[in-house]
């Protein structure tokens, strides 16, 4: 149980372009979603903590306006890279946790995003 | 604020050694702690996880860890190393609000023949 997919696993995209990626709960209801962002060789940084139906709080020095994110279901957020630029290359993985989970997080695959 | 340091960036162990992966918080309350393993360009897998239960905690693959609130440590063993044992190890501490979690740095593990 507690299985959560990522789509997609990899997108090339071109500078300027926009990119959605999905982060589903499998198998339970995901009340709190939390993106994080990876750089080779360090540690997951969070951008933002995301509820069911309500507005994503995001870390301080996250853009919110870049980094869209919307949690509309118990099962689904998703998060859109706005204006992509090189620098916002990286690997971004998605986790979920439901109440009473003893702040245990699920954590997806993860996507790897590449900018040219 | 709460914080984690993972002591040594890099751990190499030869195979059939013990593995010992140290983790340190910082938290005036307990927290409950956790600790995850990533393979390369692979999401977190729980090993294990302490909930203010048994202080000695046993997680998959025959790892374990010890709670120890003197120390304020949740260092991680394995009695024994196996090559598929290589990857990287974080160690992550929640309790805040909106269960957050706070993670170490990593400690990449590497197991020789």
């Amino acid at each position: 149980g507690a299985v959560v997919s990522q789509h997609p696993s990899r997108v090339i995209c071109k500078s300027g372009t926009s990119v959605k990626i999905e982060c589903r709960s499998l198998d339970f209801q995901a009340t709190t979603m939390f993106w994080y962002r990876q750089f080779p060789k360090q540690s997951l940084m969070l951008m933002a903590t995301s509820n069911e139906g309500s507005k994503a709080t995001y870390e301080q020095g996250v853009e919110k306006d870049k980094f869209l994110i919307n949690h509309a279901s118990l099962t689904l957020s998703t998060l859109t890279v706005t204006s992509a630029h090189p620098e916002d290359s990286s690997f971004y993985i998605c986790s979920a946790s439901s109440a009473g989970a003893d702040n245990e997080q699920f954590f997806g695959p993860g996507t790897r995003l590449t900018v040219l | 604020a709460q914080s984690v340091t993972q002591l040594g960036s890099h751990v190499s162990v030869s195979e059939g050694a013990l593995v010992l992966l140290r983790c340190n918080y910082s938290s005036s309350v307990p927290p409950y702690l956790f600790w995850y393993v990533q393979y390369p360009n692979q999401g977190l897998q729980l090993l294990l996880k302490y909930t203010s239960a048994a202080t000695l905690v046993k997680g998959i693959n025959g790892f374990e860890a010890e709670f120890k609130k003197s120390e304020t440590s949740f260092h991680l063993t394995k009695p024994s190393a196996h090559m598929s044992d290589a990857a990287e190890y974080f160690c992550a501490a929640g309790g805040t609000s909106y269960g957050k979690l706070t993670f170490g740095q990593g400690t990449i593990l590497t197991v020789h023949p």
